[in-house]
This record gives C-alpha cells, sequence and structure tokens, in this order.
C-alpha cells in the first residue's frame, strides 16, 4: 500500500528554524517533494529529492533517506509569511512507466511574531 | 501570463446537477491533471493525461468524465452531483516523459475550482 506521514500542525516563531518530517511507504519510489499551500491558493513547488542526502535553496532545505523512508524540510529565518500548509508527495514508478503523485495530508505551519 | 488557468474559480449548484470545468496550460507541457481537494485538505489525484491519451484513471466514480481535446487542456465533466462532490479541484501540468528525470516532472497548479454542492 501507499503510506505518507507528516504532522498535523506546527507552530515557530519569527526568525527561527523549524523541521517538518515525512515518513513514507510506498512501491515503486521514484522521488519525494516538497510543495507549499497558502490558504486558498494552489500549491507551488519547492524541492525534490530523488538521491539520498540534502538539498539546499536559500532559506528552505530537504532531506531524502530512501532506506529509511523519511523526508524533511527545514525552513531557516522563519518569516510571517511562511505560514502555510506543507505537502509531502512521493512520486511513485506504475506499469507503463508513468508516475503519480501520492500527497501526504499537509502540515500546517503557523509562524508567530 | 498566467501557466495554469481554470474556469470558473467558484462553483455553487444543486444536487443532480451536471457541470463542467475547464482547464488551459501554456506550458508547452505534455501531462495535466485534476486533483481533488477534500475538506480535510488531503489532494488526491483523480486522473491524468498524456499527449491527450488517459494514463491515470484513479477509483473515481464514473459520474466524472475528464476530456482532452488537445495537449494543452482538460476538462472535467461531472454527472448528477452529489453532496460528497464539494471540495476543490485542482488542475496541473508536467513535462512527464516515461521514467524521465524527475526535474522534468515538477507539477504546476492552476489556481483551483471550488465545487459547493448543496
Amino acid at each position: 500500500g501507499q503510506n505518507i506521514d507528516q504532522p498535523t500542525e506546527m507552530t515557530a516563531t519569527e526568525g527561527a528554524i523549524v523541521q517538518i518530517n515525512c515518513t513514507y511507504q510506498t512501491s515503486g519510489f521514484n522521488g519525494l517533494f516538497w510543495y507549499q499551500q497558502h490558504a486558498g491558493e494552489a500549491p507551488t513547488f519547492l524541492s525534490y529529492n530523488v538521491l539520498d542526502g540534502l538539498e539546499e535553496k536559500g532559506r528552505f532545505s530537504s532531506f531524502l533517506s530512501r532506506s529509511k523512508g523519511y523526508s524533511y524540510l527545514l525552513l531557516k529565518e522563519l518569516q510571517m509569511k511562511d505560514s502555510a500548509s506543507y505537502l509531502c508527495a512521493v512520486r511513485a514508478s506504475r506499469a507503463g512507466g508513468y508516475n503519480k503523485l501520492i500527497f501526504g495530508a499537509g502540515t500546517r505551519l503557523a509562524v508567530h511574531p | 501570463d498566467t501557466a495554469v488557468s481554470q474556469t470558473p474559480k467558484y462553483l455553487v449548484t444543486q444536487m443532480g446537477n451536471d457541470k463542467s470545468i475547464k482547464c488551459e496550460q501554456n506550458l508547452g507541457h505534455d501531462t495535466m491533471y485534476w486533483y481533488k481537494q477534500d475538506s480535510k485538505k488531503f489532494l488526491k489525484i483523480m486522473f491524468s493525461y498524456n499527449n491527450k491519451e488517459l494514463i491515470i484513471n484513479e477509483t473515481v466514480p464514473n459520474r466524472f468524465s475528464p476530456k482532452s481535446p488537445d495537449k494543452a487542456h482538460l476538462n472535467l465533466h461531472i454527472n448528477s452531483l452529489e453532496l460528497g462532490d464539494s471540495a476543490v479541484y485542482f488542475c496541473a501540468s508536467s513535462q512527464d516523459t516515461p521514467l524521465g528525470a524527475g526535474w522534468k516532472e515538477t507539477q504546476y497548479f492552476g489556481p483551483g475550482t471550488r465545487l459547493l454542492v448543496l
């Protein structure tokens, strides 16, 4: 089966660092995405990992361990505008060669002054 | 310039009606998707088309029928609407190739269509 777990809610203070974890159990794993979704808006792409290790992109970094079925998104120097839902999505390969994204339920992050 | 656009943005209708949502992308992508996001914010794939060919068809009631007139458009028609169909429907597109490189397959989402069935 396919299963993706991430915390439902997190809170953090402006200027701090927060780590959002994601664990997954999927067949045909072929990469992991993080998306950001502000309330009432569309998800927007943040990061992609297919190999183990850390990918850094400005204030955002994402880590993947395929053997542990684990990823995290690290947000540094938090700003109020980072208050949003963060969706972990696993890319799973399927018969016929096409992939599909399986999304977790998302982690709602609230940043306080 | 809007990359992925959907119409309408809001749709309020009565149970039993038939409605359509339209999606267009100007990114030149080969693959388009329909997702449903329910009240618990779970984003779930419904359909995917690659070059006008249906490649993903999840367990969705057959009241939902996608149509892709060309690779830049993917419409969703819903017959006999039910209360449980109330959700936000997102269209997305990607340049998707079989077992292709991940960086090419980032999905870009439209603004969503908020459907409320009364």
